[in-house]
């Protein structure tokens, strides 16, 4: 158990519709990092926080979005969803904002299915 | 721009054999490599890093992986295989000189051993 908590652990949904996806880090990690796992694309880095704050955004659409809240626990929404945003969602801690020799702990993902 | 190539979808072997997994990289500044594992149904798991220090790099379960700078590979290695080592490995890099903290990983390569 890797200590990253994320719900729910399946979500199917319909097109047009809007999801949140949750995550809690590790007790004292202050990083949350998100990820996309699809067959076709790989693990895609979505985004990263820190404490709260936006550090480093990779390829997320502007119909996602996410925060950090103060507890350091972390939402990722979903809007407008298409069939292509059908992945699995990872959700992943560190302790530190830099972590460039540090590795990440991964909860054990959403499976998005937009019907 | 940092990437990860891993050039077999698939490695078969057979149990007691050694094993590979292949793993290329390309980043601009000094180059932090790790390998992670997935389980079905379970979020990535970290094996083995190199940071810096010796090329030979020894992780978890009996898993190890060699850093050559010329050839710009870091290959997963384990001496004799096991039909529980069977999951997807996903080979990650991380400019260590670059204050971002993006991980950009491979596609991954899914090893099945063979009893």
């Amino acid at each position: 158990d890797s200590g990253v908590t994320q719900t729910p652990k399946h979500l199917i949904t319909a097109t047009g519709q809007r999801v949140t996806l949750r995550c809690s880090p590790r007790s004292g990690d202050l990083s949350v990092y998100w990820y996309q796992q699809s067959l076709d694309q790989g693990l895609q880095f979505l985004i990263h926080y820190y404490n709260g704050e936006e550090r480093a955004k990779g390829n997320i659409l502007e119909r996602f979005s996410a925060q950090q809240f103060p507890d350091l626990h972390s939402e990722l929404n979903l809007s407008s969803l298409e069939l292509g945003d059908s992945a699995l969602y990872f959700c992943a801690s560190s302790s530190q904002v830099r972590a460039t020799n540090e590795k990440l702990f991964f909860g054990s993902g959403t499976q998005l299915s937009v019907l | 721009a940092q990437s990860v190539a891993q050039p077999e979808d698939q490695v078969n072997v057979a149990e007691g054999n050694p094993l590979t997994v292949k793993c290329t990289y390309s980043v601009s500044g000094n180059p932090y490599l790790f390998w992670y594992v997935q389980y079905p149904n379970r979020g990535l798991q970290f094996l083995l890093k190199y940071i810096t220090g010796d090329n030979l790099v020894k992780g978890s379960y009996g898993f190890e992986a060699e850093f050559n700078k010329s050839q710009t590979s870091f290959h997963l290695k384990k001496p004799s295989a096991l039909v529980s080592d069977s999951a997807l490995y996903f080979c990650a890099v991380r400019d260590g000189n670059n204050a971002g903290n993006k991980l950009t990983f491979g596609g991954g390569t899914r090893l099945m051993v063979k009893p």
